[in-house]
């Protein structure tokens, strides 16, 4: 059984930094094909995908949030870390971690699948303010 | 960017009915699209991916539909347990992911 669980700050102020963990467990992100990646929501509002990391340490980011966005991973203690720079009252969100189905690819259609987010960890909202 | 409009924004039914919710994508995505459950104070939950394949220990009551630019949830018989948020996310341009803005579907 896969479970992950969101860590970190429940308030920090504006222009401080965020650093977020993300603990799990049922899997491994030495195994091929594996991945964790970063969602949020603000309160009231849609989700919105922020980075990923994959086993073989390849790292992507929401081009938005690009600059202000930092993913790594320790294998070893099955962690994940995201950072996000120079918070603002706009980044007061429920913040997600999930686990990255493997992709592969299916000859008999062609197409590369998985790469779908799932599980999710229950989730921890951030607030931002002075 | 690739933008993903649902519709309608909330759809109210009744427990037993049957629910159509709908995404289009601003261009093609071909098949890479899947939907998400949210209950409140709950992480979402996947439950269709490739736009058809029922995750893992979802009902058959759910099925999903289409391909390109236009996409179906449908939930067949309406449960107490369904009334929820439902968002689509499409990995078309990978690896950037976007999510629609959600269907509310709520008890009539």
């Amino acid at each position: 059984q896969i479970t992950l669980k969101e860590s970190g700050p429940t308030l920090v102020k504006p222009t401080q930094t965020l650093t977020l963990t993300c603990t799990f467990s049922g899997f491994s992100l030495s195994t091929s094909g594996v991945g964790v990646g970063w969602i949020r929501q603000p309160p009231g509002k849609a989700l919105e995908w922020l980075a990923l990391i994959y086993w073989n340490d390849d790292k992507r980011y929401s081009p938005s949030l690009k600059s202000r966005l930092t993913i790594t991973k320790d294998t070893s203690k099955n962690q994940v870390v995201l950072t996000m720079t120079n918070m603002d009252p706009v980044d007061t969100a429920t913040y997600y971690c999930a686990h990255i189905t493997p992709s592969y690819y299916d000859i008999l259609t062609g197409y590369y699948k998985g790469n779908w987010f799932d599980p999710w960890g229950q989730g921890t909202l951030v607030t931002v303010s002075s | 960017e690739i933008v993903l409009t649902q519709s309608p924004a909330t759809l109210s039914l009744s427990p037993g009915e049957r629910a159509t919710l709908s995404c289009r994508a601003s261009q093609s995505v071909s098949s890479y699209l899947a939907w998400y459950q949210q209950k409140p104070g709950q992480a979402p939950r996947l439950l269709i991916y490739d736009a058809s394949n029922r995750a893992t220990g979802i009902p058959a009551r759910f099925s999903g539909s289409g391909s390109g630019t236009d996409f179906t949830l449908t939930i067949s018989s309406l449960e107490p347990e369904d009334f929820a948020v439902y968002y689509c996310q499409q990995r078309s341009n990978w690896p950037i992911f976007t999510f629609g803005p959600g269907t509310k579907v709520d008890i009539k």
